[in-house]
């Protein structure tokens, strides 16, 4: 069994200071990892993805994550939050070795950005 | 724009009716995956279509079925409607299982 838990659902942050969005995951076997972002009316947009080798991927709109097996964690990460990264952001594993794109989902993380 | 189209928009209908949502994949791609965002259950999976065989099933109700037709597309009917039904639904689809997803802008459905 699976799961991903995001720490906190709303995070605010102020224009140009450091975005951090936290996922922690639970699986019985090697995962693959995502990041989607979901902006108001719209679908999910894949924003990066870990499958294997390099632990720490960069993705779309200068974010990144950093995977850490030992901390069961795939934090995201922005340097300089900008008023456009405002939406709902969404954690999300799936097992390397599962056939198809069954993903589970953490809860979400709603960020707002305050100028 | 991802190229997954789903229509309607929005639905508004009553307890105890029946749905059909609509999902047109990217050109190309052969999976469709259906998903539920409700406030209480967050994002859940509900069902895999691949070349028009069910792959996977997650969370879906006996109310609820799908299918993908030959020319890809794909409906999700939901039946004996009930308030709890009410939640946004997503069509994504991909080219293979190692591919990203791609999600439509989804189908908001409000059951009163």
């Amino acid at each position: 069994a699976q799961s991903v838990t995001q720490l906190g659902s709303h995070v605010s942050v102020s224009e140009g200071a450091l975005v951090l969005l936290r996922c922690n995951y639970s699986s019985s076997v090697p995962p693959y990892l995502f990041w989607y972002v979901q902006y108001p009316n719209q679908g999910l947009q894949l924003l990066l993805k870990y499958t294997t080798g390099a632990t720490l991927v960069k993705g779309i709109n200068g974010f990144e994550a950093e995977f850490k097996k030992s901390e069961t964690s795939f934090h995201l990460t922005k340097p300089s939050a900008h008023m456009s990264d405002a939406a709902e952001y969404f954690c999300a594993l799936r097992p390397i070795k599962a056939a198809g794109n069954k993903l589970t989902f953490g809860g979400g993380t709603r960020v707002l950005v305050k100028p | 724009d991802s190229g997954v189209t789903q229509t309607p928009k929005h639905l508004i209908t009553a307890t105890g009716q029946r749905v059909t949502l609509r999902c047109s994949p990217r050109s190309g791609d052969l999976s469709v995956y259906w998903y539920q965002q409700s406030l209480d259950q967050g994002l859940q999976f509900l069902i895999h279509y691949y070349n028009g065989e069910e792959r996977a099933k997650g969370n879906i109700l006996e109310r609820f079925s799908a299918q993908q037709f030959p020319d890809l597309h794909s409906e999700l009917n939901l039946s004996s409607l009930e308030l709890g039904d009410s939640a946004l639904y997503f069509c994504a689809s991909s080219v293979d299982s190692n591919s990203p997803l791609h999600f439509g802008n989804g189908t908001r459905l409000t059951v009163t």
